[in-house]
């Protein structure tokens, strides 16, 4: 069974600027959450997506977004980069029923200038 | 060797030893917890899970071990090996949805 994929795995963006990422989720998983890691604040909860509907939001701004297509694959959508978001952005997979372990896809490293 | 929850955030040991990390957390309402292996340049791996009716589970040399009246977590590898060296996270679920919160994480390094 192929595992969560995310696209793309680098990405340098200067401050201002948008950008999107993409993760694509393990096969018959119908939740994916967001996560961002950073060396200051380990791994922190974005959001998660259950059937196209953001189920729970963490506590970032809301240049911070995300949405989830039918197929469960999902994007996530930063707006007005500042250098603080630098980071690895991390998607995970799952059944989504809080008793399911995550499956992790390997990030993508953000680098903004 | 062993860790001593978030304060102690290295752990190194001898290939071969037993390794033992520790997780402290803070939440009683948390009923179901796994531990994360992670190696440079790549996503946490899932390595094994417990939920709260539980205060015991083995897998293929690891083993986690949840005592709730301390709330305490940890993660016992057997016989560590050179590729055992990551970062290990531990994650909860604090019974509201599907929500994890994860701890500062413990780099263990294996010395050959």
């Amino acid at each position: 069974k192929a595992g969560v994929t995310q696209t793309p795995r680098y990405l340098i963006k200067t401050r201002g600027q948008q950008v999107t990422l993409s993760c694509s989720p393990i096969s018959g998983h119908r939740s994916v959450s967001w996560y961002q890691q950073t060396p200051g604040q380990g791994l922190q909860f974005l959001f998660e997506y259950f059937s196209e509907t953001q189920r729970n939001k963490g506590n970032f701004p809301g240049r911070f977004s995300g949405r989830q297509f039918s197929n469960s694959r999902s994007e996530m959508n930063v707006s007005t980069l500042e250098l603080g978001d630098s980071a690895l952005y991390l998607c995970a997979s799952s059944f989504g029923g809080g008793d399911s372990p995550l499956h992790f896809g390997n990030g993508t490293r953000l680098t903004v200038t | 060797g062993e860790s001593v929850g978030l304060h102690l955030p290295t752990l190194s040991v001898q290939e071969g030893d037993n390794s033992i990390i520790n997780c402290a957390y803070s939440n009683s309402a948390s009923d179901y917890f796994i531990w994360y292996k992670q190696e440079s340049g790549k996503g946490p791996q899932f390595i094994i899970d417990i939920r709260s009716n539980m205060d015991k589970r083995q897998g293929q040399r690891v083993t986690v071990l949840l005592n709730k009246t301390v709330k305490h977590l940890s993660l016992q590898i057997a016989a560590t090996q050179p590729g055992d060296s990551a970062v290990y996270f531990c994650a909860e679920n604090r019974n509201t949805g599907n929500q994890f919160y994860f701890g500062t994480g413990t780099s263990l390094t294996v010395i050959p």
